[in-house]
């Protein structure tokens, strides 16, 4: 048990569409990471927030937006869904200055 | 090339044998993670490294930064640790962002 929860667990859009995906940390983890995983791969940065604010990007496109909120829950919006946007998203937390990070069980989306 | 590299790719074994995955990675880092996928998906932090060596139950890892080099250990292996064993390491400066490597897949034979 990590902590973090992310919701939903398995979800099926189709091209073109909009998906907003959610992630619950625990008290206290200010910062959260946003990573893609596709099928067979490692997981890929796709962007930070820390105290709300977004700090630091991966090479993703601006249709991929997020927010996170004060009672450290956070959001992964991605507009114009292609097919290529299948995969596995996975949310990470950490509480500011600790090593540890905590992950949720992820979000399989898929684009069809 | 990418910064971080995984060997073997996948790796079948027989109960009870000892296990070796082996990570390098290019780039300087403040922290080697050493994490555990099982099917699901969900992702579990087995160890986190600066420098040295760390020990829980069967499961060791140690690093070596000057040969940007970590291994993960597993002793008396058992079919409940096939998974997906992955590393993923944070670079020196900047945020927290990890780069990760694409894994092993690892399947223990009863």
């Amino acid at each position: 048990e990590t902590g973090v929860t992310q919701s939903p667990t398995h979800l099926i859009k189709t091209r073109g569409q909009q998906v907003t995906l959610r992630c619950s940390s625990q008290s206290g983890h200010n910062t959260v990471s946003w990573y893609q995983q596709a099928l067979g791969q490692g997981p890929q940065f796709i962007f930070q927030y820390y105290r709300e604010e977004e700090n630091g990007r991966g090479n993703f496109p601006p249709r991929f937006s997020g927010l996170q909120f004060p009672n450290y829950s956070s959001e992964l919006n991605v507009n114009a869904l292609e097919l290529d946007d299948s995969a596995l998203y996975l949310c990470a937390s950490s509480f500011p200055g600790r090593n540890t990070i905590y992950f949720g069980e992820g979000s399989w989306l898929t684009v069809v | 090339k990418n910064e971080v590299e995984q060997s073997p790719q996948n790796l079948t074994a027989q109960e009870g044998e000892f296990i070796t995955i082996n990570c390098s990675y290019s780039v300087g880092i403040s922290a080697l993670h050493w994490l555990q996928q099982h099917p699901g998906g969900g992702i579990v932090s087995l160890f986190m490294l600066s420098s040295g060596k760390k020990k829980h139950g069967r499961l060791i890892a140690t690093i070596n930064i000057q040969e940007k080099h970590s291994s993960l250990h597993i002793t008396a292996s058992h079919p409940r640790d096939s998974a997906v064993y992955i590393c993923a390491v944070r670079p020196n400066f900047g945020n927290e962002k990890l780069t990760f490597g694409t894994g092993t897949r690892l399947t223990i034979i009863p």
